[in-house]
Formats: C-alpha cells, structure tokens, sequence
C-alpha cells in the first residue's frame, strides 16, 4: 500500500531521555513534515523538508531535530531540551508542483513520564 | 503571514440534522483552502480543496465548502449528518504562490453526531 508509515505508534520515556520518531513515506513526494498535535491546539508545524540533505525550521522547533539522508524518510528526534515533549506526533508528505495537499501518516503518541 | 480561525471548538447535532463548520482565513496573498478530518487516533485524511475555478467544492460524502474571498471564508456544510460523519475537521491555508511550503491549520472543530 502507498502511504506514510509511522513507527512507533506509542511511546513512553523518561524525562532526559532523546527518542526518535520513524516517517517513511512510498508516494516519491519532495516535501515532508512533521506536526505536533496537542488537545485544543490543532497542528503546529515542527519542520519541514522541501528536499534530501535540506530542512528548515517549522514554528516550533526548539528541542526537536531532524535528517532527512533519503528522500523517503524523514525521523524526527525528541531530544532532552523539549520541555513539554508529551503530545501527538504526524508525519506528512506533499507532491512536487506544491498546492498545499498533503497525505498524513497516522501519527505516533509520545508519553513521557 | 497566514492564520486560520476556526470560530466553533466543539458542534454537537443530532443525526440526519444540517451542520455547518465555519472557517474565516487572514492572508496578504492569494491562497488554496483544504478542510481535513481526523478520526479518533489517526491521521489527518483530506476532505475537500479549494485551489481554483468554482468557489463552490464537494466531497464524495455530501460534504460541500464555499470559498468566499470578499469575507475571506471557506465554511463547511453538510445537509444531514450521519453518526460515522463524528470527527475533528480542520480547516487549513496556502500560499497559491506555491513559494511557501507551509501549510497553516485553524485550531479544530470537533464534531459530535448523536443519535
């Protein structure tokens, strides 16, 4: 199936700990993303890739980072300086000649305890 | 600058009742509009897009938006709900100019269909 694949779907980790978010998309799209959803709040945009070897910060970077080595992946790394890391976590992907349409994997929850 | 206001957090109707979601954008340039739904613990899933041409856009579950550019709107409806239609919908923006690859997300609004 085309799509966009999270991993892991659920997550728990102590405070101090780094982890890393999975995103491996298979529709040959250019740009990819990742959001951070929380209760209330809607998605707030974390950062984005037009390119490989290419990134830029979203709104909300700070404590968060990212690589994108290949055009298919994308992995988002929680590190210790998120001060408020528990939340939902999506990866998207846009198609070249950009509208704005993009296709959401289904999404990886981040519990820290 | 974008922004998106989604003026209801929470519509809660009855089923086979009309609904509308409303959705007011703020933007200095020309923009495509998307409204996404996302079901308990999923992804966000398209729904319907603006990007030129009719103002008025469908869905292939009766949902219907309609771009008004002078009230700077793209408010959602529906004419008779379904209990299945119970879910978040986002209301979303772009720059047409296709030089932001940004998309910008309203808040949310949950909606709830009771039987």
């Amino acid at each position: 199936d085309g799509g966009i694949t999270q991993s892991p779907k659920y997550l728990f980790r102590k405070e101090g700990q780094n982890v890393t978010l999975s995103c491996e998309q298979n529709l040959n799209h250019d740009a990819m993303y990742w959001y951070r959803q929380d209760p209330g709040q809607g998605l707030r945009l974390i950062y984005y890739s037009q390119i490989v070897n290419d990134f830029q910060k979203g709104d909300i970077a700070e404590g968060y980072s990212v690589s994108r080595e290949k055009k298919e992946s994308f992995p988002l790394t929680v590190t210790s300086a998120q001060k408020n890391p528990t939340a939902f976590y999506l990866c998207a992907a846009g198609q070249s000649g950009y509208t704005g349409e993009l296709f959401f994997g289904e999404g990886s929850r981040l519990t820290v305890l | 600058a974008q922004s998106v206001t989604q003026l209801d957090s929470q519509v809660p109707v009855f089923e086979e009742a009309p609904v509308e979601l409303r959705c007011n954008y703020s933007s200095s340039v020309s923009v495509y509009l998307f409204w996404y739904v996302q079901y308990p613990n999923q992804g966000l899933q398209l729904l319907l897009k603006y990007l030129s041409g009719s103002t008025l856009v469908e869905s292939i579950n009766g949902f219907e938006a309609e771009f008004n550019k002078s009230q700077t709107s793209f408010h959602l409806r529906k004419p008779s709900v379904h209990i299945s239609d119970t879910a978040e919908y986002f209301c979303a923006v772009s720059d047409s100019g296709g030089s932001n690859y940004k998309l910008t997300f309203g808040k949310g609004t949950l909606l709830t269909v009771n039987p």
